[in-house]
């Protein structure tokens, strides 16, 4: 089955800095990537996702990028802000629908960003 | 995004009892997964709940120590029974929305057994 691993397990940043979050999946059938925030006390917020076909996607401060070849994939957040300090969890599934759709998370992020 | 609705937010139990999680959605929905994320830990899932049929348990996971049920498509219901400290736990309820693929959560019920 699929396994996704998340490197680096805690980041720490000055606020203004940009952050990189990397994970890696095996299963090269996946085709989707959405990364997760989570906040202390609340579930998992979406904040990006990418599909296999895109190798690039970005959204205001935040940008996700692929590489199907090398099975990676990276979450960039320019311009951190002390609100972005939370974990963060990247995960891979292999598209919606059959016994395919299921969502494999990587193992997190604790992001502290230092005002 | 899908609106999703859980209780009790927190709860403190003693072991050998039995909690039942409950999650509401704003819309119908075709399924309705349950995740468990352990302290420190990334998220598992349990099992994926369908109207009108069995919940589909991952492995590892028992229908007998988490009974699901999935009444209609906006409500779904966890049971952790027969409770163990090794429980604790945040659980987490998630769905889709409007046939996509993006995937969203409540706000998680965190467990604690004595």
């Amino acid at each position: 089955g699929e396994n996704v691993e998340q490197h680096p397990s805690t980041l720490s940043v000055q606020e203004g800095d940009s952050a990189v979050i990397k994970c890696t999946y095996s299963d090269s059938a996946s085709n989707y990537f959405p990364w997760y925030k989570q906040e202390l006390g609340k579930g998992p917020q979406l904040i990006i996702d990418i599909r296999s076909n895109v190798g690039e996607k970005k959204d205001q401060r935040i940008a996700v990028t692929l590489n199907k070849t090398a099975k990676h994939f990276s979450l960039h957040i320019t311009e951190t802000q002390p609100e972005d300090s939370a974990v963060y969890f990247c995960a891979a599934s292999g598209g919606y629908g059959g016994a395919t759709n299921k969502l494999i998370f990587g193992t997190g992020t604790l992001l502290a960003v230092q005002p | 995004s899908a609106v999703i609705s859980q209780k009790p937010s927190r709860d403190i139990c003693q072991r050998g009892t039995s909690l039942t999680i409950q999650c509401q959605v704003d819309s119908q929905v075709t399924m309705m997964f349950w995740y468990r994320q352990q302290p420190g830990q990334s998220l598992t899932l349990i099992a994926t709940a369908n109207q009108g049929s069995e919940a589909t348990y991952e492995s590892g996971f028992v229908i007998d120590k988490f009974p699901i049920s999935r009444p209609n498509l906006t409500f779904s219901t966890l049971t952790v029974s027969n409770m163990s400290p090794e429980d604790s736990s945040i659980y987490l309820c998630s769905t889709r929305q409007g046939g996509g693929e993006k995937l969203f959560f409540g706000s998680g019920t965190q467990l604690s057994v004595l």
